[in-house]
């Protein structure tokens, strides 16, 4: 019921392809949907965030799907560079982020020049 | 700063010492959690913050991991008895919490204490 699951677990993407990470939930009582992204050596940092109310949101070329009635949620980078390289962690919270977060597993990106 | 500070950055340890990490938050951050990734692995979380108290301890893996939090700020993970399993970063986060109609969400990380234990 706490888990997040995500997938896949890496991804190689050509440079100004799209990279698509899914992930999973189980507790209808999440709220909230978080996307963070982590550098190597670095602390994650939130990417983009979702709550239930709206099917997707967009913020330059990072866009949320959220699909309710089948608890899963996913991340889009459109136009892929070689900067998105990193890590991203999709999380899921409830009290509008109150609550603890549980995160997915991580995916690794690798955006290919 | 104006970020979470976490000290020290790497610590290299024996089996069996005990260790303490530090956690100093962004200013005015109600909400501190503490978070564990071990290599190529999520975010396990371990412990959250709320003020000084601990609404949920439920990640603390063992009795050899404790927390605390005073003044509504710094806060530090003991690990006692250290095991080579205990190896990992050890993140922590904090957040705003809740205030009224003021509440965010975000997690604002630390880059982490890198533990090894030998």
């Amino acid at each position: 019921q706490q888990q997040v699951k995500q997938s896949p677990q890496s991804l190689i993407v050509q440079k100004g392809g799209i990279s698509i990470i899914n992930c999973a939930y189980e507790n209808t009582a999440f709220d909230y949907f978080p996307w963070y992204q982590q550098f190597p050596g670095k602390g994650p940092a939130l990417l983009i965030a979702i709550r239930p109310d709206v099917s997707e949101k967009k913020e330059g070329r990072f866009t949320i799907s959220f699909n309710k009635s089948a608890k899963q949620f996913s991340l889009h980078i459109m136009d892929s560079q070689p900067g998105d390289s990193a890590t991203y962690f999709c999380a899921a919270s409830k009290g509008s982020g109150t609550y603890k977060y549980i995160f997915g597993t991580g995916t690794r990106l690798k955006v290919l020049a | 700063g104006a970020g979470v500070s976490q000290s020290p950055s790497n610590k290299v340890t024996e089996k069996g010492k005990d260790v303490e990490l530090r956690c100093d938050p962004i200013s005015g951050h109600t909400a501190l959690y503490w978070y564990r990734q071990s290599l190529g692995q999520g975010l396990e979380f371990l412990i959250y913050f709320q003020g000084n108290s601990a609404p949920d301890k439920s990640g603390l893996p063992s009795d050899r991991f404790s927390a605390e939090r005073t003044g509504g700020s710094v806060s530090t993970l003991t690990i006692q008895r250290t095991q080579q399993e205990d190896s990992a970063v050890y993140l922590c986060a904090s957040s705003r919490g809740t205030s009224g109609s003021s509440n965010t969400g975000e997690l604002f990380f630390g880059e982490g204490s890198r533990l090894t234990v030998l």
